[in-house]
C-alpha cells in the first residue's frame, strides 16, 4: 500500500525535552514537508525539503530542526527551544514536478505538560 | 504581501447545495488547491485549478477567477460526511520563482443537519 506514515498519532512530553516525530512515504516523493496545525489558524510551514540532503526553512522554523538522509524519511526533532510546542504536526510530500499536490500523513498530536 | 480568507463557518441543509468562496493576494500565483479535513484526521486532496474557469469532479466542483482573485468551492446533494473543515491553499512561487509553496486559509468548518 502506497502512502505517508507519521508515528506516534499522539505524544506526550515534558517541558524541556527535545522529541522527533517520524514521516516516511513509499510514493517516490522527492519532495516532503511538515507543517503544524492550531485551532483557529491556517497550516504553517515549518520546514521543506525539495531533494535527498537538502531543506529549507519554511515561515516558523525556529524551534525546530529536520533531517534528509533517505528520500522516503523527513523526521522533525521539536526541540526545548520552542516556545509553545502543543500543536498537530502534519507531514506532506509532493512529486515536486507538473501539479505538484501534496498529500498529507495522518498527523501527530503533540502535548507538552 | 500574501493572504487568503475564507468564511470561518457555514451551515447547510442535507440534500442541498452550498458554495464556499475564497479570496485570495499572492505576489506569485502559480495554483489554487481545495482541501478536506475531517476533525482530528489529515488533509484529503479535493480539487486543483490553474487556469479561469470551472473544475468538476463528481458531486465537488472548484472554480477560479485570477484577476479576481477568487475561487470557490460547489457541493452538490450534500451528505452528512460532508461535515467538515474546507481549505483553500494558494500555490506561490515567491519573488525568485524558485519555490513553490502553498499558502493556506484558516478553513470553512461546515456542518451539515439533517
Amino acid at each position: 500500500d502506497g502512502g505517508i506514515t507519521q508515528s506516534p498519532k499522539y505524544l506526550f512530553r515534558k517541558e524541556g525535552q527535545n522529541v522527533t516525530l517520524s514521516c516516511e512515504q513509499n510514493l517516490n516523493h522527492d519532495a516532503m514537508y511538515w507543517y503544524r496545525q492550531d485551532p483557529g489558524q491556517g497550516l504553517r510551514l515549518i520546514y521543506y525539503s525539495q531533494i535527498v540532503n537538502d531543506f529549507q526553512k519554511g515561515d516558523i522554523a525556529e524551534g525546530y530542526s529536520v533531517s534528509r538522509e533517505k528520500k522516503e524519511s523527513f523526521p522533525l526533532t521539536v526541540t526545548s527551544a520552542q516556545k509553545n510546542p502543543t500543536a498537530f504536526y502534519l507531514c506532506a510530500s509532493s512529486t515536486g514536478q507538473g501539479q505538484d499536490t501534496q498529500y498529507f500523513g495522518p498527523g501527530t498530536r503533540l502535548t507538552v505538560l | 504581501g500574501q493572504n487568503i480568507d475564507q468564511p470561518t463557518e457555514m451551515t447547510a441543509t442535507e440534500g442541498a447545495i452550498v458554495q464556499i468562496n475564497c479570496t485570495y493576494q499572492t505576489s506569485g500565483f502559480n495554483g489554487l488547491f481545495w482541501y478536506q479535513q475531517h476533525a482530528g484526521e489529515a488533509p484529503t486532496f479535493l480539487s486543483y485549478n490553474v487556469l479561469d474557469g470551472l473544475e468538476e469532479k463528481g458531486r465537488f466542483s472548484s472554480f477560479l477567477s485570477r484577476s479576481k482573485g477568487y475561487s470557490y468551492l460547489l457541493l452538490k446533494e450534500l451528505q452528512m460526511k460532508d461535515s467538515a473543515s474546507y481549505l483553500c491553499a494558494v500555490r506561490d512561487h515567491g519573488v525568485s520563482g524558485a519555490t513553490n509553496k502553498l499558502i493556506f486559509g484558516t478553513g470553512t468548518l461546515l456542518a451539515v443537519q439533517p
